[in-house]
């Protein structure tokens, strides 16, 4: 199975800050990375497909970058509703597999 | 709108077997462009891809279950079927279908959620 961990396991950070989460595979992946935005008792919301694209609907504050091994998701200026957990997750082989997570807290 | 909502047991004893359906809308589930998915969350924990199925009846799944598990599909109800057969508390969680689209192979509809305990 190819390993995704993410980095921090958490942050705190205050409303117009700039975010960035990294994840890491285990093995290169090329570009098959997706995030993943989850709040309490919710399901997961895709925010980026592809490493880089961004998913209808969601706010161009939300960026991603990466290929290989190291990929970034990037929140430009953090919002009220940008409080969550954030995944990344692999797409490149079978099984799929969820980093850790991320969780965005209010400093 | 594509929705898609989970339904089954809430509990289910020890060496029991865990079922439940995913009744789809706003889209049908013979598409040929999308796979439909498990994915389950332990209670504080992340997440887990169980497996998924295309309405070809293809199929796959996560080494880590193959042997316990079977996802189906039921085109005449638009719905898919997860199947854990011997199940540990281990196996308590939240447990989300969703739709995986072929573009990018992104999970892009979810079900809320069912949660699945374990225990006698």
């Amino acid at each position: 199975d190819i390993e995704m961990t993410q980095s921090p396991s958490s942050l705190s950070a205050s409303i117009g800050d700039r975010v960035t989460i990294t994840c890491r595979a285990s093995q290169s992946i090329s570009s098959h990375v997706n995030w993943y935005q989850q709040k309490p008792g919710k399901a997961p919301k895709v925010l980026i497909f592809g490493a880089s694209s961004l998913q209808s609907g969601v706010p161009s504050r939300f960026s991603g970058s990466g290929s290989g091994t190291d990929f970034t998701l990037t929140i430009s200026s953090l919002q009220p509703e940008d409080f969550a957990t954030y995944y990344c997750q692999q797409r490149y082989s079978i099984p799929y597999t969820f980093g850790q997570g991320t969780k965005v807290e209010i400093k | 709108q594509v929705q898609l909502q989970e339904s089954g047991p809430g509990l289910v004893k020890p060496s029991g077997t865990l079922s439940l359906t995913c009744a789809v809308s706003g889209d049908s589930i013979s598409s040929s462009f999308n796979w439909w998915t498990w994915v389950r969350q332990p209670p504080g924990k992340g997440l887990q891809w169980i497996g998924e199925i295309h309405q070809s009846g293809n199929t796959n799944y996560n080494p880590s279950l193959t042997s316990r598990v079977t996802i189906s599909v039921h085109k005449s109800k638009n719905q898919f079927s997860l199947r854990l057969t011997s199940v540990t508390a281990a196996d308590s969680a939240v447990y989300f279908c969703a739709r995986k689209t072929s573009s990018a192979s992104r999970f892009d509809y979810w079900g809320q959620g069912t949660l699945v305990i374990v225990s006698s």
